[in-house]
């Protein structure tokens, strides 16, 4: 198993205030995906990051991917009560239609207070 | 991207009884995956699931527990056998497409 290190654990901020969570590994990953999760639900994919060095944008939301495929970031500019959620990064080791599984970081878990 | 259908939601069950989960997806996929999610904890895979083939189980996890069936592409079962109080978890299936990875809404289950 491929390990997914990820911090911080847990975060809580205002609104308005912008922050940063880690995904870390020792392996190489083909891909890297980003979800995030509500109470009651599952999992719900915010984006695929592919190539080394790749940065996308969804809205306040920055992820980008390291150069050697071993780490990720997650960037949220002026975080909304509504970014409340556990984030929760993942690692394939082959192509999302080649049937691996994905290993799962610990998760962070975000709260945004008004 | 695949929408799946899982049920039930939620259920709380008696010691040493058994429950299957159902997962149903709008498409055929070739594999499916079964995750267990405890209490404040990440994902953690139970099993691959193969249509025609039996399932592929992590580390920790055997057959006896946790029996899949996989009797076509678009569906699979999961069962959690003589439950325990450990057995207190949220179980999700997972597939995979070209458009990436989508999560049924999950089973949470409580064994008392």
């Amino acid at each position: 198993t491929q390990l997914l290190e990820q911090s911080p654990q847990f975060l809580s901020i205002q609104e308005g205030e912008n922050l940063t969570v880690y995904c870390n590994s020792s392996s190489v990953f083909s891909s890297l995906q980003w979800y995030r999760q509500e109470p009651g639900e599952g999992p719900v994919l915010l984006v695929t990051v592919v190539t080394g060095g790749e940065v996308k944008k969804l809205k306040r939301l920055t992820f980008q991917f390291g150069d050697a495929r071993k780490d990720s970031s997650l960037h949220i500019t002026a975080a909304q009560p509504g970014d409340t959620g556990l984030y929760l990064c993942a690692g394939a080791s082959g192509g999302s239609n080649s049937g691996y599984a994905l290993n799962f970081g610990k998760g962070t878990s975000l709260l945004v207070t008004p | 991207s695949a929408v799946i259908s899982q049920k039930p939601s939620r259920d709380i069950c008696q010691r040493g009884t058994s429950l299957t989960i159902q997962c149903q997806v709008d498409s055929q996929v070739t594999m499916m995956f079964w995750y267990r999610q405890q209490p404040g904890q990440s994902l953690t895979l139970i099993a691959t699931a193969n249509q025609g083939s039996e399932a592929t189980y992590e580390s920790g996890f055997v057959i006896d527990k946790f029996p899949i069936s996989r009797p076509n592409l678009t569906f699979s079962t999961l069962t959690v056998s003589n439950m325990s109080p450990e057995d207190s978890s949220i179980y999700l299936c997972s597939v995979s497409s070209n458009y990436g990875y989508t999560f049924g809404s999950g089973t949470r289950l409580t064994v008392v």
